[in-house]
């Protein structure tokens, strides 16, 4: 039972244009919606976050959009850079602070 | 310490051998958590400590799985009868709210 899903394993854009990762879910008892990073050889780094409450959450080049009707979430890197090149994870959580992962997209950023 | 320090970083195990894996949170992180993540998935909930307490062990996946923190700092996960099947990568994380973790760079256990 996979509560949090990326249906996209990889994704590769150029430098300077916008990168879009999406996760959608099932439980809709999750009540914050989260974003990671992750290197080879390091754990995830957070990234941005957004509460149920809220639609859009934004941070320099980093924005969450949360469809809760649609139970689908996204991320918004523009412009991108080679530098974001990783594996980015969706994470979903309640207020009991268990975090549930969606298995990661491969993001590529060509010079 | 500024992260969260796991340790080891690697450790190869024989099938059958126990193991013990090391968290360091970073100081005063009142939540600590131990993940399992396998090659090409994400990471796996298996125990959540608040303070000494543990008070979520749901995702471990067996009774070979046993976390402890005592003294509600340190944490360490010990995995008795290694199999194959628990070779992964084991991340602590550690936070004072529920909002964004700090991951450690997780142990990589291989069991041969």
């Amino acid at each position: 039972d996979q509560q949090v899903k990326q249906n996209s394993p990889s994704l590769s854009v150029q430098e300077g244009r916008i990168s879009i990762l999406n996760c959608d879910y099932t439980n809709s008892m999750f009540d914050y919606f989260l974003w990671y990073k992750k290197y080879p050889a390091e754990g995830p780094t957070f990234l941005i976050s957004i509460s149920s409450i809220k639609d859009k959450n934004e941070d320099g080049r980093f924005t969450v959009f949360l469809n809760k009707s649609a139970k689908h979430l996204s991320l918004h890197i523009v412009p991108s850079q080679p530098g974001d090149s990783a594996v980015y994870f969706c994470a979903a959580g309640t207020s009991g602070s268990r975090l549930t992962f969606g298995e990661g997209t491969q993001l590529t950023v060509n010079p | 310490g500024a992260g969260v320090s796991q340790s080891p970083r690697y450790k190869v195990a024989k099938r059958g051998q126990d193991v013990a894996l090391r968290c360091d949170p970073i100081s005063g992180h009142v939540s600590l958590f131990w993940y399992q993540q396998a090659l090409g998935q994400g990471p796996e909930f298996l125990t959540y400590f608040q303070n000494e307490a543990q008070l979520d062990k749901s995702g471990l996946p067996s009774d070979r799985f046993f976390a402890e923190r005592p003294e509600g700092s340190v944490s360490t996960l010990k995995i008795q009868r290694t199999q194959q099947e628990d070779s992964a990568v084991y991340l602590c994380a550690s936070s004072l709210d529920i909002y964004g973790y700090t991951f450690g760079s997780g142990t990589r256990l291989t069991v041969v």
